[in-house]
Parts: C-alpha cells; structure tokens; sequence
C-alpha cells in the first residue's frame, strides 16, 4: 500500500537556524514527491516537487527537498529559518505507475515552529 | 488573479440540512479534486474528475456528490449532513496528461470550513 509518513508531530527551531522537515514514503513504483505548505486558516500551498532527475529540489521561500531512494526519504530543508516559516507542512506522494489518476497521498502533517 | 476559488469560505449548518461548496479553477487544467481535512489536519482525497469523468471516488458516503458541469467548476452536494461532516474541504486542480509526462502539480483553492451543529 502507498503511504508517506512523517514522523514528527512538530519541528522547532531557532530563527537563523538550519531546519529539517522528515518525510518519508512507501510506493511500488517510481514515486512523483511533494511538499506543501499550510498556513493559519490558509489552503495549501505548493513549495516543490520530485519527479525525476537531480536529488536536489529547489522550491519557492528558500525551501530544499533531498531525495533518497535508498532511505525512500524527501526531508524538506532550509538553510536559515525564519519566523514566518512558521506553518503545517505536508508531505505528498504520488505512484506514478498507477493509473493517470493524480491521486495524492499526504502524510500526517508536521507543524514548524520557529522562534526569534 | 484566483486560480482556485472556493464558496463559501465558511459554511455553519443544522444536521439534516443538505449543503453545496462550489469550486472553480481559471487555470485551464483538466483534472479536479476534492479533499477533506479532518479536525487533526489530516488530508484525504474523496473523489476527481478528469474532462468532466469520475477518475477516484474513494470510501465516501453516498450522501456526498460531486458534480462537474465543466472542465472548470467541480461542485460537492452533501445531503443530509451529519456531525462528522464537519471538517474544512478543499478542492484543486492538475494538469493530468495522458500522454508522456505530466507536471501534475495540484493547486488547493483556499478551503471551505463546515459546521454542523
């Protein structure tokens, strides 16, 4: 069965600092990986995306994502972290040998919380 | 310029009422989704249309149907609402290419959050 699992209910960290948001994910073929960002009272909003190619993923604010086959791990990063980084973040897989259906499975979730 | 707009944005009703949401997407995409967020955030999907067809309908109540009258508007009805209805739905749209590769990257409209008192 596909699932995404992060394993960490929240994330703090101090302003200025490295951040790490784990996420990893079981598929059976070759996974599309997505993260997305949630803030207060706010829809979610798309930061980057895996599909194929370099490990490394750029994505919108500063944000990284590192894909690891091997680890079947998308860990969202950013260098410096800053208050208004502050949000849900959500974790997304899609098996892209299934069927053309664009069927997205989140995992549960990590609040980050960055204090100045 | 909303690409993924959403109405109402809040929905407050008694149980038995039956509820529409009403979602449109100006970005030409051919796939949309509803989704549900639960009270512990959690993401489901519950059904897509591609060109107007039912792709994914997944465990939902029949109380729940989505109707696509266009490739831009996927609108849900829920009939005789219930307590665990309540939740904040979502809906998005992607571009899902048959042919080749597809960016698929989903687009979430801003939510709409319903109570059912």
């Amino acid at each position: 069965a596909q699932s995404v699992a992060q394993p960490e209910d929240q994330v703090n960290v101090a302003e200025g600092n490295p951040l790490t948001v784990k996420c990893t994910y079981s598929v059976s073929g070759n996974p599309y990986l997505f993260w997305y960002v949630q803030y207060p009272n706010r829809g979610l909003q798309f930061l980057l995306k895996y599909i194929t190619g370099d490990n490394l993923v750029k994505g919108s604010y500063g944000f990284e994502a590192e894909f690891n086959k091997s680890q079947t791990s998308f860990h969202l990063k950013k260098p410096s972290a800053l208050v208004s980084d502050s949000a849900l973040y959500f974790c997304a897989v899609r098996d892209r040998s299934s069927s053309n259906t664009g069927k997205l499975i989140f995992g549960q979730g990590t609040t980050l919380q960055v204090k100045p | 310029d909303t690409a993924v707009s959403q109405t109402p944005k809040y929905l407050v009703t008694q149980m038995g009422n039956d509820k529409s949401i009403k979602c449109e997407q100006n970005l030409g995409h051919d796939t949309m989704y509803w989704y549900k967020q639960d009270s512990k955030k959690f993401l489901k999907i519950m059904f897509s249309y591609n060109n107007k067809e039912l792709i994914i309908n997944e465990t939902v109540p029949n109380r729940f149907s989505p109707k696509s009258p266009d490739k831009a508007h996927l609108n849900l009805h829920i009939n005789s609402l219930e307590l665990g209805d309540s939740a904040v739905y979502f809906c998005a749209s992607s571009q899902v290419t048959r042919a080749g590769g597809s960016t698929d990257t989903q687009y979430f409209g801003p939510g709409t959050r319903l109570t059912v008192l």
